[in-house]
């Protein structure tokens, strides 16, 4: 079954450092986001990308926050100075036709 | 997208069914139910949408009151593996693509 892949499953960063956050999403896919989840707490929308724009994004999607397609495969999540709250799980998924969203495993983003 | 109401947790022993209950008082005519679980240290995994009849698939079954204010996500044999979160979330049906509103969801504990 085809999966979403997301590259590296944990990350530990210093705060005011730069993150790219690399996801693959199924390649027949045409949406894509990015969630997150603190620990303990709810899976929250970033940001969905269509047709190489951003077509929605969150309040928690500031400034700070990047997205891009970069070569027709790699879908990356950038936080350019990384803060304590920052660190969470972030979820890639993608979708196509069918309603249902495939959801990578996650990379778990610690910043110290 | 319409709140739905889920019990914080249930549980269930291994090989019996478990039925998930999810209020949705609010839903409008043309919105779809949506489950989806998230396995522990997992992204959400998609189990089963429908609209007005009641769905089967390989993972659950969907039943849906006839005046489509609550729905049962019924898990037929739970393993330890159906130890998760389930999410119920409605979608426009216009709404494909756009961002999935997670709440609290139910925790499901399966006892061996």
């Amino acid at each position: 079954e085809p999966e979403v892949t997301q590259t590296p499953s944990h990350q530990v960063t210093q705060m005011g450092q730069e993150v790219i956050l690399r996801c693959v999403p199924i390649s027949n896919h045409l949406y894509f986001y990015w969630y997150r989840q603190i620990l303990g707490q709810k899976v929250e929308f970033l940001v969905s990308f269509y047709n190489n724009e951003i077509s929605e994004k969150s309040e928690i999607f500031d400034d700070q926050f990047s997205v891009e397609r970069p070569d027709g495969s790699n879908f990356t999540l950038k936080i350019r100075s990384t803060k304590l709250e920052d660190s969470a799980m972030y979820f890639c998924a993608s979708t196509g036709v069918n309603y249902g969203y495939t959801f990578g495993s996650g990379t778990r983003l610690t910043v110290v | 997208d319409a709140k739905t109401t889920q019990p914080n947790s249930m549980e269930s022993n291994e090989e019996e069914p478990v039925h998930l209950p999810c209020n949705h008082s609010t839903i409008s005519g043309t919105d779809y139910i949506h489950w989806y679980r998230q396995l522990p240290s997992q992204g959400p995994e998609y189990v089963i949408h429908g609209l007005t009849s009641n769905v089967n698939n390989r993972m659950a079954s969907l039943a849906i009151a006839e005046d489509r204010k609550s729905s049962t996500l019924i898990l037929h044999r739970a393993t330890l593996r159906d130890a998760a979160v389930y999410y119920c979330i409605l979608r426009g049906e216009t709404d494909s693509w756009g961002k999935l509103q997670f709440g609290a969801g139910t925790q499901v504990v399966v006892t061996p």
